[in-house]
């Protein structure tokens, strides 16, 4: 079964400095990854997504991902932070039996001090 | 165009009653997912509906939990005989066919609390 890992519970960086959140799934075939932030009283909004080609992707407010097989990763980067991206983030695995229900890591929060 | 919404937003209730969530997708799509979100978690898959039909019911963890989408629209989750381990966050999300490549929309979820 498909899984995903999110080793970070909790991340604090500052206003300006660079960001990555790591995400490790664990899948027998090629994987369809997504990346989701989900703000206080906010639904989950779509970040990015990765299904095949190129293995660095480009999301939504300035996000990317790199998805590299030889490490089972798919890690969300974000070269300067600013304090409206402080919220929950998730990464998720598409399941091909279920409809590509998404199934999700614990989730990252990530905190923006000034 | 108007998102995915649910109703209620909050919901108290006592152990051991009924209630019922009403997720509303977005117009047009097929595919509508329940998912629970418990405090400090991810969001767990429930069920996938394709149309009218429940595709795929394998994230339902007992049989106090029902769902259905008669008209292949709006879909109701239905919870037997609450239990206070029921309390969560409980999300809809829509996607045009439920295909690899779509996305899936959130609703704002319900927040169900179980005294």
């Amino acid at each position: 079964a498909q899984s995903v890992t999110q080793p970070d519970i909790h991340i604090t960086v500052s206003e300006g400095a660079s960001l990555e959140l790591r995400c490790n799934y664990s899948y027998g075939a090629t994987p369809y990854l997504f990346w989701y932030v989900q703000s206080p009283g906010q639904g989950l909004q779509l970040l990015l997504k990765y299904f095949s080609g190129d293995t660095l992707v480009q999301g939504i407010k300035g996000f990317e991902a790199e998805f590299k097989r030889s490490q089972s990763s798919f890690n969300l980067r974000k070269p300067s932070v600013h304090w409206s991206d402080a919220a929950e983030y998730f990464c998720a695995v598409g399941s091909p039996n279920s409809g590509y229900a998404l199934n999700f890591g614990k989730g990252t929060s990530l905190l923006v001090t000034p | 165009g108007a998102g995915v919404s649910q109703t209620p937003s909050n919901k108290v209730t006592e152990k051991g009653k009924y209630v019922e969530l009403r997720c509303d997708p977005i117009s047009g799509h097929t595919a509508l997912y329940w998912y629970r979100q418990s405090l400090g978690q991810g969001p767990e898959f429930l069920i996938y509906f394709q149309g009218t039909g429940a595709a795929d019911d394998s994230g339902l963890p007992n049989d106090r939990f029902f769902a259905v989408r008669p008209e292949g629209s709006v879909s109701t989750l239905k919870i037997q005989r609450t239990e206070r381990g029921d309390s969560a966050v409980y999300l809809c999300a829509s996607s045009l066919m439920g295909g690899p490549q779509e996305t899936q929309y959130f609703g704002p979820g319900t927040r169900l609390l179980v005294l």
